[in-house]
């Protein structure tokens, strides 16, 4: 029964497209976040919700935008794809918005051609 | 800015060596720092976090260090195994969490 899970696990997609990725967590948890992890490894912190509301939102394009329709889902939508969108998308959850423990889902292959 | 680095970023060992992985942070005012652990393809898994009040933390064969004054934390792997094959990436919490480039540890049966 997977605490936080996205889909899809692998996208391919073409420049200029518009594309969604999708999260659920099951756990109660308040607060969701989206990382991006490049191809060099690292991640950063893209947004993080804390029950339906964004609490942080990091210098990210605002081709992305974040949708959050309820505390155990967060969603991540991307206009007008570029070839530096393709990245591993993770989303993580955690109690509240506190210093908690997160948990991450299996993360998001995004790879725009 | 709060950065976070991570030495060496790739190590290789035989089975049963102890080994350190280093995390150093540039700002001490943190809440506490995490370290994880992520398998190739998959997500990350938390492995333990030592709040900023703490010294240290245990868990089986780890033991993660942390000296909030001089900006570092250690990760003590006892009698590695194949299976801690693994990226290992630190992050501290300030108010958000800011990872390290993380540490690609392979353990050689």
């Amino acid at each position: 029964d997977t605490a936080v899970s996205q889909t899809p696990k692998y996208l391919v997609t073409q420049m200029g497209n518009d594309k969604s990725i999708k999260c659920e967590q099951n756990l109660g948890h308040d607060t969701m976040y989206w990382y991006k992890q490049d191809s060099k490894k690292f991640l950063k912190i893209m947004f993080s919700y804390n029950n339906k509301e964004l609490i942080i939102n990091e210098t990210v394009p605002n081709r992305f935008s974040p949708k959050s329709p309820d505390k155990a889902h967060l969603n991540l939508h991307i206009n007008s794809l570029e070839l530096g969108d393709s990245a591993v998308y993770f989303c993580a959850s955690s109690p509240n918005s506190g210093a908690n423990v997160l948990t991450f889902g299996a993360g998001s292959r995004l790879t725009v051609l | 800015k709060q950065e976070v680095t991570q030495i060496p970023a790739a190590l290789s060992v035989p089975e049963g060596e102890n080994l350190v992985l280093n995390c150093s942070f540039t700002d001490s005012a943190i809440y506490n720092l995490q370290w994880f652990r992520q398998d190739p393809g998959k997500g990350l898994t938390s492995l333990l976090l030592i709040q900023s009040s703490q010294r240290e933390q245990t868990s089986g064969r780890l033991n993660a260090s942390l000296d909030k004054s001089s900006g570092r934390s250690t990760l003590y792997i006892a009698a590695s195994q194949p299976g801690d094959s693994a990226t290992y990436l630190c992050a501290v919490e300030g108010g958000k969490l800011i990872f390290g480039q993380g540490t690609e540890l392979s353990v050689k049966p």
